[in-house]
């Protein structure tokens, strides 16, 4: 089956700072990746997501990097706000199901 | 908004209690599914659905059982809970598409269960 990788596992960075999450996975037949972000308390709920066939996918201040043939793909945030200290995580979807990174929680500082 | 709605935030129970976590969605969805997650370990998939009646196991469906008898209610059941199934767990809906495949899922907000 799928396994995915993400690194690193926390990540304290400072109010305006660039953040940056990566995963690997290792079944190439994977074609759909997602990140969800999970604020205290509550669900997982989807940022941004990129499929096989694009290489990059920008949304405001994130953006997701996909590199296919290194099998890997990143999650960058830009100007980092307190708000968007949560647990992030990533996951590659094979066959209708998808597979999860163990997540990275960010914290911002003001 | 899609809503899933999980019965209970928060639940605590004793070793070998019957357990049911009830799940509820509102977009009329084919796909469900029933997540565990536990700190350093993220994301694991107990079960999941793609229609009424129909069930798969995921990665750790060891102790678990599922139940959808309609379309909208996926309810996951621990026969006798263990003090090892002291978990968060999360319950998820997408739409089906072609091949079953999923797009969005839409997480409920969790049931985090004790078992003593």
């Amino acid at each position: 089956g799928e396994n995915v990788e993400q690194h690193p596992s926390t990540l304290s960075v400072q109010e305006g700072d660039s953040a940056v999450i990566k995963c690997t996975y290792s079944d190439s037949a994977s074609n759909y990746f997602p990140w969800y972000k999970q604020e205290l308390g509550k669900g997982p709920q989807l940022i941004i997501d990129i499929r096989s066939n694009v290489g990059e996918k920008k949304d405001q201040r994130i953006a997701v990097t996909l590199n296919k043939t290194a099998k890997h793909f990143s999650l960058h945030i830009t100007e980092t706000q307190p708000e968007d200290s949560a647990v992030y995580f990533c996951a590659g979807l094979r066959y209708s199901t998808l597979t999860f990174g163990k997540g990275t929680m960010l914290l911002v500082s003001p | 908004d899609v809503k899933v709605t999980q019965s209970s935030r928060y639940l605590v129970k004793r070793t070998g209690e019957k357990v049911f976590l009830e799940c509820v969605q509102d977009m009329d969805h084919e796909n469900m599914f029933w997540y565990r997650q536990d700190p350093g370990l993220g994301l694991r998939l107990i079960y999941f659905s793609y229609d009424v009646k129909m069930k798969e196991k995921g990665d750790i469906p060891e102790g678990y059982s599922v139940s959808r008898e309609k379309k909208e209610r996926f309810s996951l059941i621990l026969e006798s809970a263990s003090t090892n199934q002291t978990s968060m767990y999360l319950c998820a809906s997408s739409p089906g598409t072609g091949e079953r495949s999923t797009g969005e899922l839409f997480f409920g907000e969790g049931s985090r269960l004790t078992v003593l």
